[in-house]
């Protein structure tokens, strides 16, 4: 079965904190894809980052960062001196046909100014 | 390129009307997915078109029907609606063809009274 687990539901920080969104996930695929999404309040899933099963180097965009850790089964979100333009809420998702999307129940993130 | 859109954006019914909600791709991809969005139950996928043809469903009553045609466009549809259908219903496209990423448009509210 395929499940993705994320424990926090709201976060606050004050603006130019980092925050780190945690993402659990299970599945029993070896061949599986992890996504973030951000979620503005207008509604629109916006797309983050997508990362392969078999790729697990981290990777940076500007002052976004992920952490993709097989052997815990976590792929954390992490905002560096976050802005209130950050504030939305970031799902996290797992597919492994790229047909089906298995989405966790969101982090809401506000930033304070 | 255009990114995928929905129409209408909000609507509003009484139980048990019927709702059609249109979606067209990012012109080129070829799978279509529906999802809705609830407070209590999250993002919940609905199902998935690919060249007109249904390759995934999830777990809804057979109240909501979904089609795609031949230029990729999809409808969905929920009949006899139910004050629990108030949503926010997304769609997503992808390539479909092992490009695993799907974008999503921005949503139509439908409110059930």
């Amino acid at each position: 079965a395929q499940k993705v687990t994320q424990a926090q539901t709201e976060i606050s920080v004050v603006e130019k904190e980092d925050v780190t969104l945690d993402c659990v996930y299970e599945t029993r695929d070896t061949t599986y894809y992890l996504f973030w999404y951000k979620q503005p309040p207008s509604g629109e899933l916006v797309f983050l980052i997508r990362r392969n099963s078999f790729d697990e180097q981290n990777e940076i965009s500007g002052r976004y960062s992920w952490n993709f850790q097989k052997s815990t089964s976590s792929f954390n979100f992490t905002i560096t001196a976050s802005q209130v333009v950050d504030s939305a809420v970031y799902f996290c998702a797992l597919t492994y046909t790229g047909n089906q999307f298995y989405f966790g129940t969101g982090t809401s993130l506000t930033v304070i100014p | 390129k255009a990114g995928v859109t929905q129409t209408p954006r909000y609507l509003i019914k009484t139980r048990g009307q019927q709702v059609t909600l249109s979606c067209s791709p990012i012109s080129g991809h070829r799978s279509v997915s529906w999802y809705q969005q609830t407070p209590g139950q999250g993002l919940q996928f609905l199902f998935e078109y690919f060249s007109e043809t249904q390759r995934n469903k999830g777990n809804f009553p057979g109240r909501f029907s979904g089609r795609q045609f031949s230029n990729s466009r999809s409808e969905m549809n929920v009949s006899t609606l139910e004050l629990g259908d108030s949503a926010l219903y997304l769609c997503a496209s992808s390539g479909g063809d092992g490009q695993e990423t799907q974008y999503f448009g921005p949503g139509t509210r439908l409110l059930v009274l």
